[in-house]
């Protein structure tokens, strides 16, 4: 996207554990945001998603965090199972005018769950 | 309740012809948008239409068309593919233009352009 990226392209976890993946954003005035699952040969699946007047919003073993002052947002994944291995992608949306509707992707991280 | 529904699911067209796709969102939704996606490129913006008006374009060339029909269903067409265009297609329905709530995405059509 042309303005929200990954830190990190790749995240291995072992399962049980907790997985942090973490997005940055370049646009201020973005209003919405949502983190999507990925698996091979789908279409992303809508995980959870924040307005901007949040700073926090959990979901079943998910919890999305928003920092505006960093413009930083990131999910996180409780007890970690390889059923959550996919690529996981932030997209932002709003605050650009005449581009209501449309959402920006960041690249995606790769999440791999070991035994 | 139906989820986004694209067809066909996987395509392959030689270089040179025209394709066309498509989508049929949640009933109920009268948004649709377009994304192509593309290893390299990730998740690139083509088109959103709503009340069958095309609302916002992304930066992709003029064979890249779409339409959108009174019952909000949506199609998109390619012309004079070229190799290039191989890549997965993704629809996704909300139920307003700048609604703050959803975006669900289809499972994609698969081009590949030979």
């Amino acid at each position: 996207g042309e303005s929200v990226g990954l830190h990190l392209p790749t995240l291995s976890v072992q399962e049980g554990d907790n997985s942090i993946i973490n997005c940055a954003y370049s646009n201020s005035a973005s209003d919405y945001f949502i983190w999507y699952k990925q698996e091979s040969g789908k279409g992303p699946q809508f995980i959870i998603d924040i307005r901007s007047n949040m700073d926090k919003r959990q979901g079943q073993r998910v919890t999305v965090l928003l920092n505006k002052t960093v413009k930083h947002l990131s999910l996180q994944i409780a007890a970690t199972q390889p059923g959550d291995s996919a690529v996981y992608f932030c997209a932002e949306k709003g605050g650009r005018g005449s581009t209501l509707g449309r959402l920006y992707f960041g690249r995606g991280t790769q999440l791999t769950v070991w035994p | 309740k139906a989820g986004v529904t694209q067809t066909p699911r996987y395509l392959i067209k030689t270089r040179g012809q025209q394709v066309t796709l498509s989508c049929s969102p949640i009933s109920g939704h009268r948004s649709v948008s377009w994304y192509q996606q593309t290893p390299g490129q990730g998740l690139q913006f083509l088109f959103e239409y709503f009340s069958e008006t095309q609302r916002n374009k992304g930066n992709f060339p003029g064979r890249f068309s779409g339409r959108q029909f009174s019952n909000s269903r949506s199609e998109m067409n390619v012309s004079t593919l070229e190799l290039g265009d191989s890549a997965l297609y993704l629809c996704a329905s909300s139920p307003t233009a700048d609604s703050n709530y959803g975006y669900t995405f289809g499972s994609g059509t698969r081009l590949t352009v030979v």
